[in-house]
């Protein structure tokens, strides 16, 4: 089955400084990568997902970008607010026409912003 | 916030019993998956319902089974309670084929002693 690994477990960047968190996945049919953050006894929330058929996806200070030939996936934030602080979550799936299997999730990256 | 929901919100239960939670889908998503999130860790798919049949299983005993209604609401049911089961759950929507979008519920956190 899929699996995905997340680094860094955990991030700690200065208020305004750009953070990126890097995830890679084993099954070449996997088409689709979305981001969740989660906040302290929160549902996981999708903050922005990403196809195979694109590069890259951007919205406002999220970007995403995607290579399949390496078989990783990045989330990149820009000008971190203390909001941004939470754990964050990569995910791959291999979606059928007929239907979708589950996501596979990495482990998370605790992101932390310095005031 | 999405319009998913499920209850309750907590859950103790005793090793060896069963327990049976609850999710409602947002408007208009027929395809409901289950997921178990031990602390620390992410998600993990337990099995999704589509037209109220099983359309997909990760690694989880058949002690995990589940239903899915009609009105697309689905429940999560688990006998034979270990010690290990201890987790929040979360219920996830999604608009069917070809839309891979899922959104999820606040969860239910199940505490088993």
């Amino acid at each position: 089955g899929e699996n995905v690994e997340q680094h860094p477990s955990t991030l700690s960047v200065q208020e305004g400084d750009s953070a990126v968190i890097k995830c890679t996945y084993s099954d070449s049919a996997s088409n689709y990568f979305p981001w969740y953050k989660q906040e302290l006894g929160k549902r996981p929330q999708l903050i922005i997902d990403i196809r195979s058929n694109v590069g890259e996806k951007k919205d406002q200070r999220i970007a995403v970008t995607l290579n399949k030939t390496a078989k990783h996936f990045s989330l990149h934030i820009t000008e971190t607010q203390p909001e941004d602080s939470a754990v964050y979550f990569c995910a791959a799936l291999i979606g059928m026409g007929g239907g979708a299997d589950g996501l596979t999730f990495g482990k998370g990256t605790h992101l932390i912003i310095q005031p | 916030e999405t319009g998913v929901t499920q209850s309750p919100t907590h859950l103790i239960k005793t090793r060896g019993q069963q327990v049976t939670l609850r999710c409602s889908s947002q408007s208009g998503h027929n395809t409901v998956s289950w997921y178990q999130q031990a602390l620390g860790q992410g998600p993990q798919f337990i099995f999704q319902y589509y037209r109220e049949e099983e359309n997909g299983r990760g690694n989880f005993p058949p002690r995990f089974s589940g239903l899915q209604f009609p009105n697309y609401s689905s429940e999560l049911n688990v006998n034979a309670l270990e010690l290990d089961d201890s987790a929040l759950y979360l219920c996830a929507s999604s608009s069917g084929p070809g839309s891979y979008e899922q959104y999820f519920g606040p969860g239910t956190r199940l505490t088993v002693t």
